[in-house]
């Protein structure tokens, strides 16, 4: 069955660092999401792609979308202590069944 | 607008006893999930409704696990009868849910934590 990847399990880094976070599927993705998990929260949205090669800025977050549609990353510029938490993808296949990644925990040395 | 409002927040329970969950979607959302969160792990869907129809029930233990939505806004989640493994936090979704293989964004309820002693 599809199956949907995220590395590393967790990352901790000093405050101003980068940070990056990549996900992928066992097969061809029709979207990805990915969504914030702030601790003892429930996930937020953050961002949608759809086409291949897809690239998405939201201020300091990076989000791209792979050539072949089967893995997709996140990256932080400068992390600062309000990025902690855990982020998940949520890749949807062409029938529109949804999986989660485990998710990437980001934690931060102030 | 309010959000995804789910009930309780926290329940004890021991195993082979039954329990039920509530979730009231955002208003006006078509589409409603169900997911179950083990600790350290990403949600894992149980059911998706559209209105009050079953899009993807794939991976509901569907010999324990009962999950309803009859009037296309509300819906409960039951366990009958409750396993260890099922700890875990449940969290319920909705999306506007506007055309049929199409997909938007999920809003998350607070989630109810599920203990079975």
């Amino acid at each position: 069955g599809q199956q949907v990847m995220q590395i590393p399990q967790y990352q901790h880094v000093q405050e101003g660092e980068d940070f990056t976070t990549y996900c992928n599927s066992s097969t061809t993705l029709s979207n990805i999401q990915w969504y914030k998990q702030r601790p003892g929260g429930h996930p937020v949205f953050l961002i949608q792609l759809v086409k291949s090669g897809e690239v998405k800025k939201q201020k300091r977050l990076t989000f791209q979308f792979g050539e072949a549609k089967k893995n997709s990353s996140l990256h932080i510029t400068a992390t600062q202590t309000t990025d902690v938490g855990t982020y998940f993808c949520a890749g949807y296949s062409s029938a529109s069944k949804i999986i989660f990644g485990s998710g990437t925990r980001l934690s931060i040395r102030p | 607008e309010a959000g995804v409002a789910q009930s309780p927040r926290y329940k004890i329970i021991e195993k082979r006893q039954s329990v039920a969950f509530w979730c009231n979607p955002i208003s006006g959302h078509a589409t409603l999930y169900w997911y179950q969160q083990i600790l350290g792990q990403g949600p894992k869907l149980l059911i998706q409704f559209q209105n009050n129809g079953v899009v993807d029930d794939s991976q509901l233990p569907k010999d324990r696990f009962s999950a309803e939505r009859l009037k296309g806004v509300d819906s409960t989640l039951k366990i009958q009868p409750a396993k260890l493994e099922d700890s875990a936090v449940y969290l319920c979704a909705s999306s506007l849910g506007l055309r049929a293989g199409l997909t938007d964004t999920q809003y998350f309820g607070p989630g109810t934590r599920l203990t079975v002693l």
